[in-house]
């Protein structure tokens, strides 16, 4: 079984600010990695993928993240924060080889950004 | 390239009330699809999949059912509706063999009275 946790439901950054979003996982292979954002009354929107090539891997909007096997972590950053960030959060895990698109999410992050 | 469409945008029905929304994939074949809900504060939960026509996984017992009549075309409906199965409804596809990602469409608001 598979899970993922992303710690802090809320976090708050300055405009210009580093974003860091949280994110770990329990899974017994090596699983595929996802951050979606998703902005009010609307559906997610892919961020960026892993799926075992490198491990920090770079995205839309000037968002990275990175893989670290030994953390079973792959946190979300950004180096200045924009006010048009401000969105809630998700990360999701998958088997790799499983029926694509069968994701386990995290329970999601609200990003705020202040001016 | 590839859409997804999810219709209606939002939905107020009264509890006891069937349902019925709709969602269809274009520019891909074949694809896997998913039902998932997203209640306030509690992420995102997978309801249904389906790897082909007529082929439907449940993930959870609700009162609820999807159909797959078509290729492209994924059903979620419910026969009376409960004041549980208010939240945002999201269609998803995935590529078979393909890139693991989700695709998703911009989701329903549904609200049981």
């Amino acid at each position: 079984a598979q899970s993922v946790t992303q710690l802090g439901s809320h976090v708050s950054v300055s405009e210009g600010a580093l974003v860091l979003l949280r994110c770990n996982y329990s899974s017994s292979v090596p699983p595929y990695l996802f951050w979606y954002v998703q902005y009010p009354n609307q559906g997610l929107q892919l961020l960026l993928k892993y799926t075992s090539a490198a491990t920090l891997v770079k995205g839309i909007n000037g968002f990275e993240a990175e893989f670290k096997k030994s953390e079973t972590s792959f946190h979300l950053t950004k180096p200045s924060a924009h006010m048009s960030d401000a969105a809630e959060y998700f990360c999701a895990v998958s088997p790799p080889l499983s029926s694509y698109g069968k994701l386990t999410f995290g329970q999601g992050t609200i990003l705020t950004v202040h001016p | 390239s590839q859409t997804i469409h999810q219709w209606p945008a939002t939905l107020v029905q009264p509890v006891g009330s069937p349902l019925s929304l709709e969602c269809t994939v274009e520019g891909t074949s074949n694809p896997n699809l998913y039902w998932y809900r997203q209640a306030a504060g509690r992420g995102l939960q997978l309801l249904f999949y389906s790897v082909g026509i007529g082929q439907i996984s449940s993930e959870v017992p609700q009162n609820l059912s999807a159909s797959r009549p078509q290729d492209r075309q994924f059903i979620l409906s419910s026969k009376k509706l409960l004041l549980s199965d208010s939240g945002f409804y999201l269609c998803a596809w995935g590529a078979q063999g393909g890139k693991a990602e989700a695709f998703f469409g911009q989701g329903t608001r549904l609200t049981v009275v």
